[in-house]
């Protein structure tokens, strides 16, 4: 399998800055998303990386390894809108398809 | 606004029944999916299609079949052979083939009687 670790759950206060990691395993990598899924809904793409480095997208920016099978999502001035569960989705080119993470619930307090 | 319709919503079924979950895009994407999500886990692939008339098993399709004899259409049918059908079922499109979904719909839950 892929192997793909996130933490279950993490906690922030509003305003703050929160970072979500994910590890996965390289062989056959081909890049990676992230995905916000609110309760009960479907999830919305945030970001997809192919390329080491930070990329920035307004309050979220993903960081991709590929080296070190890493990635990480950070969000800046947290809102409370940004409670939801974020899933790390790596792609595989030797399967030709991407594998979803458990999610990590991110629970915003005022 | 273009998009993808999941219906319904809720759905319930009882034991031994077979029932159909329908997808509807308007986006145009050749390749739907569907996918199935478990409380506290990540979305599994159950059935994917990349063409009209062509559909391919993903890793849970033991006790599911699909059809899609349209571009728009990709339904999803839970037989009785699934023997923990209740989930939350999530149909996707991407505009090519290459198994990243890039819309979602909003998800069918389904229930056992």
């Amino acid at each position: 399998g892929q192997n793909i670790d996130q933490p279950t759950e993490m906690t922030a206060t509003e305003g703050a800055i929160v970072q979500i990691n994910c590890t996965y395993q390289t062989s056959g990598f081909n890049g990676l998303f992230w995905y916000q899924q609110h309760a009960g809904e479907a999830p919305t793409f945030l970001s997809y990386n192919v390329l080491d480095g930070l990329e920035e997208k307004g309050r979220f920016s993903s960081f991709l390894s590929r080296s070190k099978g890493y990635s990480y999502l950070l969000l800046k001035e947290l809102q409370m809108k940004d409670s939801a569960s974020y899933l790390c989705a790596p792609e595989y080119s030797s399967a030709s398809k991407i594998i979803f993470g458990s999610g990590t619930r991110l629970s915003i307090r005022p | 606004d273009g998009g993808i319709t999941q219906s319904p919503k809720y759905l319930f079924r009882k034991e031994g029944q077979n029932v159909t979950l329908s997808c509807e895009q308007n986006l145009n994407h050749d390749a739907m999916y569907w996918y199935r999500q478990d409380p506290g886990q990540g979305l599994r692939l159950i059935y994917y299609s990349q063409i009209v008339n062509d559909f391919q098993k993903g890793d849970i399709a033991e006790g599911y079949s699909v059809s899609r004899e349209k571009k728009e259409s990709f339904p999803l049918t839970v037989t009785s052979a699934q023997k923990n059908p209740t989930a939350f079922y999530l149909c996707a499109s991407s505009i090519d083939g290459a198994l990243r979904p890039q819309h979602f719909g909003d998800g069918t839950r389904l229930s056992i009687l």
